[in-house]
């Protein structure tokens, strides 16, 4: 199983962001499986940003107010993160990880990672 | 500030034990599984513990761990200089609409 981010390295503050996660090894459409995002700002802690599942069913960290939206593309096999109105604290490391049935819900395959800075 | 709550450094020599603490609530550890994650500099994490306690394959024995209440803890045994990287806990929050929460982050040195 490999997962892998791609999307803009550099947006500007109160843009859009745009990340996609490609998944290879797996089934996106498996409906015991979830995949989320989950962020890292520089030298702190990982902050959960959401999860999607193949049913459509979301659930996101409250904390994002309402500014997050992830989404599955079965036909590419890829789940995307969509966060607006960006700031500078939204710069980070973004993850996409999958959470498994296997490991009762926990992330078992992660992707490496991408960086995303926003400023001006 | 983390939800829940890890020593932001902790510290052994080759072979000795060390123990990584994680402080939630009822509605995160007191309700829902543990996960703890190790995380070396400028790699993804990697699953080390799942339901509070279980290793996935290829985990060494030497990483156990532990819950009681709303609390939980990350063993480390033989320790080894491959082991110095950072640990994560996590669980479910209940609270709200539910969401996943992390602990700070336990960097771990080895001396």
């Amino acid at each position: 199983v490999q997962l892998e981010e791609s999307g803009p390295g550099l947006v500007k503050p109160s843009q859009t962001l745009s990340l996609t996660c490609s998944v290879s090894g797996a089934s996106i459409s498996d409906p015991s499986f979830y995949w989320s995002w989950v962020r890292q700002a520089a030298g702190k802690g990982l902050e959960w940003i959401g999860r999607v599942y193949i049913t459509g069913t979301t659930d996101y960290n409250p904390s994002l107010n309402g500014r997050v939206a992830i989404s599955l593309d079965t036909s590419k096999s890829q789940f995307s993160l969509i966060l607006h109105s960006l700031t500078a604290a939204d710069t980070a490391v973004y993850y996409c990880a999958r959470g498994s049935p296997d490991v009762f819900q926990a992330f078992d395959y992660w992707g490496r990672g991408t960086l995303v800075s926003v400023s001006s | 500030q983390s939800v829940l709550t890890q020593p932001p450094s902790a510290s052994g020599t080759p072979g000795q034990r060390v123990t990584i603490s994680c402080s939630g609530t009822g509605s995160n550890i007191g309700d829902n599984y543990v996960y703890w994650y190790q995380q070396f500099p400028g790699t993804a994490p990697k699953l080390l513990i799942y339901r509070d306690d279980l290793r996935p394959s290829g985990v060494p024995d030497r990483f156990s761990a532990s819950k009681s209440g709303t609390s939980a803890s990350l063993a480390i045994s033989g320790l080894r200089s491959g082991d110095e990287a950072h640990y994560y806990c996590a669980a479910w929050d209940n609270r709200l609409s539910g969401q996943v929460v992390f602990g700070g982050g336990t960097k771990l040195t080895v001396l």
